[in-house]
């Protein structure tokens, strides 16, 4: 197994411009998490998926945010008309309750970072 | 609502122990994780504690009181390699983890 992939893992844009990342979890992992990190803080919860179903969305995030798991496999998340505020590191994850533990630990991919200019 | 604390930055030595804390409140709770990050890297699963209590885990142990909202990492003969941030989780019901800032752990010769 591979791990959790994400593309592209830097992009930079314009404030105003639109971006979509992809997320591709551990092959059979059914739930799939976004989250987004700033320096010197902890990831801040985004959304999550149980196949292909969108269960939670935080309050936080404005309508400019959107993200899908179309087929219960791999992930985008699209922010539109960014803003330099939307600077960050964005996480994907995956879990499984086949680990053992009563809520599966999350196995992160290495980010996409995300520069608005 | 939802917080978590733990100290911003701890500093200890080498093959010395340290302990760091962390108290949360939730609306939900299904347990707590502990994730360890090292610098321009992912969170990587420490611990996870869903009882009341210690568990151990070779160099790293971590203990969870849940009427208390208190948990702490222990981590024992330092290595440097333990120098990173450490990432208090509580799992708030509903297979939804949120993140504490992180303690960032100096960890000196």
């Amino acid at each position: 197994d591979t791990g959790v992939s994400q593309d592209p893992r830097h992009k930079i844009t314009k404030r105003g411009q639109n971006v979509t990342f992809r997320c591709d979890p551990i092959s059979e992992h059914n739930r799939l998490y976004w989250y987004r990190q700033t320096l010197g803080q902890g990831p801040e919860f985004l959304t999550y998926f149980q196949n292909e179903a969108q269960l939670e969305k935080s309050r936080l995030l404005s309508d400019r945010f959107s993200a899908e798991r179309p087929k219960g496999s791999f992930s985008t998340l699209e922010i539109q008309r960014t803003e330099q505020g939307d600077s960050a590191m964005y996480l994907c994850a995956s879990s499984s309750v086949d680990t053992g533990l009563l809520i599966g630990e999350l196995f992160f991919g290495e980010g996409s970072r995300l520069t608005v200019l | 609502g939802q917080n978590i604390d733990q100290p911003t930055e701890m500093t200890a030595t080498e093959g010395a122990i340290v302990q760091i804390n962390c108290t949360y409140q939730t609306s939900g709770f299904n347990g707590l994780f502990w994730y360890q990050q090292h610098a321009g890297e992912a969170p990587t699963f420490l611990s996870y504690n869903v009882l009341d209590g210690l568990e151990e885990k070779g160099r790293f142990s971590s203990f969870l009181s849940r009427s208390k909202g208190y948990s702490y990492l222990l981590l024992k003969e330092l290595q440097m390699k333990d120098s990173a941030s450490y990432l208090c989780a509580p799992n708030t019901g509903g297979f939804k983890t949120i993140f504490g800032a992180g303690t960032r752990l100096f960890v000196k010769a």
